[in-house]
């Protein structure tokens, strides 16, 4: 899978909007992006994905710039148990398996 | 109902003994995997079995063996472990659909395992 690349951590206040910047320039044309995170003493759990378009669910948006290089993934109103590290990752659009790579993601601290 | 569920939770244990976790899963997944995180929180995966085939096989030593009795579980037996096998365990299991790049892992809780 292509690497992205992650500010390791970030801060915000309780009740704001969150800005989870990824970079993934060497994207190949079929990846999915992909986010997921991991919630302390927890598994990963999936956020959200997109391939070229725009995303949203209940949980967050995920912005895909236009050459796809980089998304951003937006959660509208962060609560403190939005505190996790949030992890950008390529998915390969082959394969029955999702080999995906875990990089060291984003620590998101939410305070009040 | 938890959707994947692995046990036991905690599992400590000394140096040369031989232990399993389990994993069930009840989403009617096709694909499971067996990733570890280790003390410095990477996460990687070791191994992943399609309908009890074994599909991926990471640069896993031998001592591990996954054992997959149907496309529901997937276990994971560790022969003579060593200090360096202490981490957390997550199995993990995903849909087989028609667009393989949109398949999503749903994870379990993790299995801490502990090598004294």
């Amino acid at each position: 899978d292509a690497k992205t690349t992650q500010p390791n951590s970030m801060e915000s206040n309780e009740e704001e909007p969150v800005h989870l910047p990824c970079n993934h320039s060497t994207i190949s044309g079929t990846d999915y992006i992909h986010w997921y995170r991991q919630l302390p003493s927890q598994g990963p759990e999936y956020v959200i994905h997109g391939l070229t378009s725009n995303v949203n669910n209940r949980m967050a948006s995920l912005a895909i710039a236009e050459d796809r290089k980089s998304s951003t993934l937006i959660l509208h109103r962060a609560t403190l148990r939005d505190a996790a590290v949030y992890y950008c990752i390529l998915r390969e659009n082959t394969g029955t398996a999702s080999k995906l790579t875990f990089g060291t993601g984003t620590r998101l601290q939410v305070t009040l | 109902d938890t959707a994947v569920s692995q046990t036991p939770k905690y599992l400590v244990t000394q140096m040369g003994n031989d232990k399993s976790i389990k994993c069930e899963q009840n989403l009617g997944h096709d694909t499971m995997y067996w990733y570890k995180q280790d003390s410095k929180k990477f996460l990687k995966i070791m191994f992943s079995y399609n309908n009890k085939e074994l599909i991926i096989n990471e640069t896993v030593p031998n001592r591990f063996s996954p054992k997959s009795p149907d496309k529901a579980h997937l276990n994971l037996h560790i022969n003579s472990l060593e200090l360096g096998d202490s981490a957390v365990y997550f199995c993990a299991s995903s849909r087989v659909g028609p667009v393989a790049g949109a398949n999503v892992l749903t994870f379990g809780a993790g299995s801490r395992l502990t090598v004294l």
